[in-house]
């Protein structure tokens, strides 16, 4: 079974700080999604990456793959009280029908 | 745009009670998903299908069943409904056309069973 894990689990954080959440795992990932809910609501797509070493800027948000495929970081720079919700990865592999997700990391942002 | 569509957003049922959660996709995709979130545990997948009435186990199916008799429309029932059953239900969707392709949610279903 592939294990994606999240760290931290939790953070809370003032208005204006950065932050980054790391999803690591021991295996290759073909893929990698990062997601983010809010409370009540279903996940949301916030990107895709599938090359080693690549880069994705989403405004405030900064998405990594790492080189092998194995971990991913999403980096957040002058959090906003709207940044606050669960943010979740999930991996896929070849031609799983499956994705493995990270248990999340839940963000608050304080004003 | 994907539209991913629970039946309910909230729903109270009683120990015992058969409870069908439904789910119904847009987009035409083939894979569909059920999953529970609770606090701590993250996702855990119940049943998912490839396609129409194709269903496969997953991780966690007890006490649990699927149907899929049409392409857009995934249907979860809890045969006979516990209160260790309380929980986040979500639905996603997601397409066969390219590996990379995402999952895309419902907005879940909170249901207590009392």
């Amino acid at each position: 079974t592939q294990l994606l894990e999240q760290s931290p689990q939790f953070l809370s954080i003032q208005e204006g700080e950065n932050l980054t959440v790391y999803c690591n795992s021991s295996s290759v990932f073909s893929s990698l999604q990062w997601y983010r809910q809010e409370p009540g609501e279903g996940p949301v797509l916030l990107v895709t990456v599938v090359t080693g070493g690549e880069v994705k800027k989403l405004k405030r948000l900064t998405f990594q793959f790492g080189d092998a495929r194995k971990d991913s970081s999403l980096h957040i720079t002058a959090a906003q009280t709207g940044d606050t919700g669960l943010y979740l990865c999930a991996g896929a592999s070849g031609g799983s029908y499956i994705p493995t997700f990270g248990r999340g990391t839940s963000l608050i942002v304080h004003p | 745009d994907v539209k991913v569509t629970q039946s309910s957003r909230y729903l109270v049922k009683r120990t015992g009670e058969k409870v069908f959660l439904e789910c119904v996709q847009d987009m035409d995709h083939e894979n569909m998903f059920w999953y529970r979130q609770d606090p701590g545990l993250g996702l855990r997948l119940i049943y998912f299908s490839y396609d129409v009435k194709m269903k496969e186990k997953g991780d966690i199916p007890e006490g649990y069943s699927v149907s899929r008799e049409k392409k857009e429309r995934f249907s979860l029932i809890l045969e006979s409904a516990s209160t260790n059953q309380t929980s986040m239900y979500l639905c996603a969707s997601r397409s066969l056309q390219g590996a990379s392709q995402p999952q895309h949610f419902g907005d879940g279903t909170r249901l207590s069973i009392l």
